[in-house]
């Protein structure tokens, strides 16, 4: 079973804070996203990496950063936090075969109260 | 630009069927369905490419209009686990390494009553 995880279900910090989401997946996958999820607003995607040092801007990347280093390891940093980042956080990781159906499998989230 | 999914909300009784649409102001490859239970991770469902082909799921079924940019998800005899959030993520490009990049709809939320 592919699995996604995410370091924290939930997290709670103060405005000006630095924030690090981790994102780890199992599976070998070459691509990782990060999403934020709002009501009525669906999936937006913050970034996404193609491949280890690889990424490019999604599109709301304002006020985030990523790091990819390892290819199972997906970083979403939030330099200084603020509470309109306030949110559910979903990170996915996807295969790149055809035969996959290029499924992105997605971690539990992490719910980012800043407060 | 984020596709249009309509309905926003659907509520069934067990056994009714329900469409659920999504509409793209752009040129689409691909059309990709994903469902979100309550508290959990979207689960994929079906992708669709280019070429008006239909595929089934179960009792879910989508068809997807490459003319019309649009796709639309098909429940037939819907069950309490149907409930969720459906999304529909488009692609304007083929799929594979740096152009797997999904835009999700804001999603169109199911409830399937007894």
């Amino acid at each position: 079973d592919v699995k996604v995880t995410q370091s924290s279900r939930y997290l709670v910090k103060r405005t000006g804070e630095k924030v690090f989401l981790e994102c780890v997946q199992d599976m070998d996958h070459e691509n990782m996203f990060w999403y934020r999820q709002d009501p009525g607003l669906g999936l937006r995607l913050i970034y996404f990496s193609y491949d280890v040092k690889m990424k490019e801007k999604g599109d709301i990347p304002e006020g985030y950063s990523v790091s990819r280093e390892k290819k199972e390891r997906f970083s979403l940093i939030l330099e200084s936090a603020s509470t309109n980042q306030t949110s559910m956080y979903l990170c996915a990781s996807s295969p790149t075969t055809p035969r996959s159906s290029y499924e992105q499998y997605f971690g539990p989230g992490t719910r980012l109260t800043v407060t | 630009q984020q596709p249009v999914q309509s309905p926003q909300a659907v509520i069934l009784r067990e056994g009714e069927d329900a469409v659920i649409n999504c509409s793209s102001s752009k040129a689409l490859y691909s059309v990709h369905w994903y469902r979100q239970k309550h508290g959990e991770a979207p689960v994929f469902l079906m992708i669709l490419l280019k070429g008006g082909e239909q595929k089934g799921h179960e009792k879910i079924s989508a068809s997807f209009n490459e003319k019309k940019q649009q796709s639309s998800l098909y429940l037939t005899a819907s069950q309490l686990s149907y409930s969720g959030t459906y999304f529909c993520g488009t692609s304007r490009l083929p799929p594979g390494g740096a152009t797997n990049k999904l835009i999700f709809g804001t999603g169109t939320l199911l409830a399937v009553q007894p």
